[in-house]
């Protein structure tokens, strides 16, 4: 069982849907995040949640909404996306204190 | 602000060569890390190494070394005797540091695509 993972791997919507992003995590980290790689731009931090708190939110749509229910377990809730928020999202997590991130396999999301 | 510059957008090679991947980085901070990440196709970033700024010797694993330069602020990536299951996009990435309860916020490159042909 691979330490961090994601849900599900491939992903298309229209832009009227609603679904969400599964992350979980089995290493006993307290720092789950969200990045976004989309396609010639380098990976983009969404959110980060230390201790189930949310601590950081770069600037980041309100049709994008993460939920932190447990240490273990992080999701992101889409609605009403736009095409150019078709990229692949990467889940990690990490141990505070500049521990390195360990990543999901991501979640290949198809805006259509 | 931080950032981090991978110039190298492709690079292609025969197998058994060696290949260095170059990574220049800018910051304010004094204390910070450096990463460098592998992605295969599965899609999943693999932590390979982490360096801070107080360490500046160079470490090698395997067939992979780094070269961590202060004066110059990079901190190239090299593959000695490449293979083919070395092809991936490779990362570099630094993080500030803020002390013993921060978090991992992290500034990525561009990133290097490697393909290494039998």
């Amino acid at each position: 069982e691979t330490g961090v993972t994601q849900t599900p791997r491939h992903l298309v919507m229209g832009m009227t849907n609603k679904k969400s992003l599964k992350c979980e995590q089995h290493l006993g980290h307290n720092a789950m995040y969200w990045y976004k790689q989309s396609a010639k731009k380098p990976l983009e931090l969404m959110f980060v949640y230390s201790l189930e708190e949310r601590v950081e939110n770069n600037s980041v749509p309100s049709r994008f909404s993460p939920e932190c229910p447990n240490s273990s377990h992080l999701f992101l809730h889409l609605h009403t996306l736009q095409p150019e928020d078709s990229a692949l999202y990467l889940c990690a997590s990490s141990q505070t204190g500049i521990s390195p991130l360990h990543f999901g396999n991501g979640t290949r999301l198809t805006v259509t | 602000a931080q950032k981090v510059t991978q110039a190298q957008t492709e690079i292609s090679v025969v197998e058994k060569e060696d290949v260095t991947l170059d990574c220049v980085y800018e910051t304010r901070d004094t204390t910070y890390y450096l990463f460098w990440y592998k992605q295969p196709p599965s899609g999943e970033l693999v932590f390979l190494i982490r360096r801070n700024s107080f360490d500046e010797q160079n470490e090698i694993s395997g067939r992979y070394s780094w070269n961590f330069q202060k004066s110059t602020s990079s901190f190239n990536f090299t593959i000695t005797a490449s293979q083919v299951v070395d092809s991936a996009v490779y990362f570099c990435a630094l993080s500030e540091f803020a002390g013993g309860t921060s978090y991992g916020k992290l500034t990525f490159g561009q990133g290097t695509i490697l393909t290494v042909h039998p």
